[in-house]
């Protein structure tokens, strides 16, 4: 069956510029996690959605930041005022539940870079 | 605090040799531990997992590791290593009272020299 897509797989913007990505998940898999992977680093934490509603947005590094997920299943992460800082490479993942012991199934990635 | 060291940043092997892959975590609660593999351009996929049943784990690719609380590791193996075990692999716990995030360890790159 189909993976979690991530779309685009590349994106170039410049400081300051609006972003979304897109990230779409296993059918039937409620819970939805965003992770940021930066060069030389693993996978950290940005937000988790069970459902529609964002259960956990503690890793997002401030108000830029935004995602939703209105109808449960496709997923948008938003960035406001770019930095270059916020270059790296941001994963989506989803699992059938939101169990400590579930499985999260990992998209290729979109690779966001701010010149 | 949480968290997950991979000891050496980067591993080579010679092909059939030995793969052992160190991962050490610490936590206040009893953790989930996941082994995931990232080839050039792709997603993570996942080796194996540990959920607290038995504490050898055997995953994908004869990869398998072992969970020993005393040393608080989840080292992977392989006995002989292949041209395609060649990637970035990731130590991750998921922890009990939390459910939700996965803590990664800052991976470690495997090569295997023919």
């Amino acid at each position: 069956g189909a993976g979690v897509s991530q779309t685009p797989s590349n994106k170039v913007t410049e400081k300051g510029k609006y972003v979304e990505l897109r990230c779409d998940p296993i059918s039937g898999h409620t819970a939805l996690y965003w992770y940021r992977q930066s060069l030389g680093q693993g996978p950290e934490f940005l937000i988790y959605f069970q459902g529609t509603g964002a259960a956990d947005d503690s890793g997002l590094p401030n108000d830029r930041f935004f995602a939703v997920r209105p109808e449960g299943s496709v997923s948008t992460l938003k960035i406001q005022r770019t930095e270059r800082g916020d270059s790296a490479m941001y994963l989506c993942a989803s699992s059938l539940a939101s169990g400590s012991t579930d499985t999260q199934y990992f998209g290729p990635g979109t690779r966001l870079t701010v010149l | 605090a949480q968290s997950v060291t991979q000891l050496g940043s980067h591993v080579s092997v010679s092909e059939g040799a030995l793969v052992l892959l160190r991962c050490n975590y610490s936590s206040s609660v009893p953790p989930y531990l996941f082994w995931y593999v990232q080839y050039p351009n792709q997603g993570l996929q996942l080796l194996l997992k540990y959920t607290s049943a038995a504490t050898l784990v055997k995953g994908i690719n004869g990869f398998e590791a072992e969970f020993k609380k005393s040393e608080t590791s989840f080292h992977l193996t392989k006995p002989s290593a292949h041209m395609s075990d060649a990637a970035e692999y990731f130590c991750a716990v998921s922890l009990s009272n939390t459910g939700n995030q996965f803590y990664f360890g800052t991976g470690t790159s495997l090569t295997v020299i023919p």
